[in-house]
């Protein structure tokens, strides 16, 4: 059990074009989802919490008008970069949780790719 | 500023040997304590968690928390070279849980 999927594991885009990342939890319900970016040979760091119906907390340094993050329903987050350069080029992974004192269960991630 | 820290090592270990991995954390009030392990390329897998002090062990794996220290470690008995990867530490705090990760240390178990 506690599987999440991400949709695509892969894309390259064209700087200034739009990707969206989609995150599922394909057994459970997860009233909060994470998105997490990671950069070669550095740790992962959390972008912002979503919870479902509300609006998504972002770190400090996050821009929130270029990482839209939508969740939609129990089981499925959207991530969307919009007008993505080439230093957006990053593995975005997601992560899961089915309450606020469960762990987090993370998907395969996502590599983004912008030329 | 909530901070982890790790050894980025690399630590290498000869196969059947213990490895020790070490991890320090700033936030007294973080919660519960995570061992995740990465491979290249791929997203991070959980292996353990602990919440309270004291050892906690999973088949080859002994997770150890000392709070009034802040300090969290990860033993690998009779490592193997299919344990080589690198070795996240992660601290949840607030009340969404969030994770914060330490930089990783990458283990290398020579066959």
């Amino acid at each position: 059990g506690a599987v999440v999927s991400q949709h695509p594991s892969r894309v390259i885009c064209k700087s200034g074009t739009s990707v969206k990342i989609e995150c599922r939890s394909l057994d459970f319900q997860a009233t909060t989802m994470f998105w997490y970016r990671q950069f070669p040979k550095q740790s992962l760091m959390l972008m912002a919490t979503s919870n479902e119906g509300s609006k998504a907390t972002y770190e400090q340094g996050v821009e929130k008008d270029k990482f839209l993050i939508n969740h939609a329903s129990l089981t499925l987050s959207t991530l969307t970069v919009t007008s993505a350069h080439p230093e957006d080029s990053s593995f975005y992974i997601c992560s899961a949780s089915p309450g606020p004192a469960a762990e987090q269960y993370f998907g395969p991630g996502t590599r983004l790719t912008v030329t | 500023q909530k901070e982890v820290e790790q050894n980025s090592g690399p630590l290498s270990v000869p196969e059947g040997a213990i490895a020790s991995l070490n991890c320090t954390y700033s936030d007294r009030g973080s919660q519960s304590f995570f061992w995740y392990r990465q491979y290249s390329g791929k997203s991070p897998e959980l292996i353990m968690f602990i919440y309270s002090n004291g050892d906690k062990e999973d088949g080859r794996f002994t997770a150890q928390l000392n709070k009034a220290s802040q300090y969290v470690s990860l033993l690998i008995r009779d490592s193997q070279p299919s344990d080589s990867a690198t070795y996240l530490c992660a601290v949840s705090h607030g009340s969404a849980r969030q994770l914060t990760f330490g930089s990783g240390t990458q283990l290398t178990v020579l066959p």
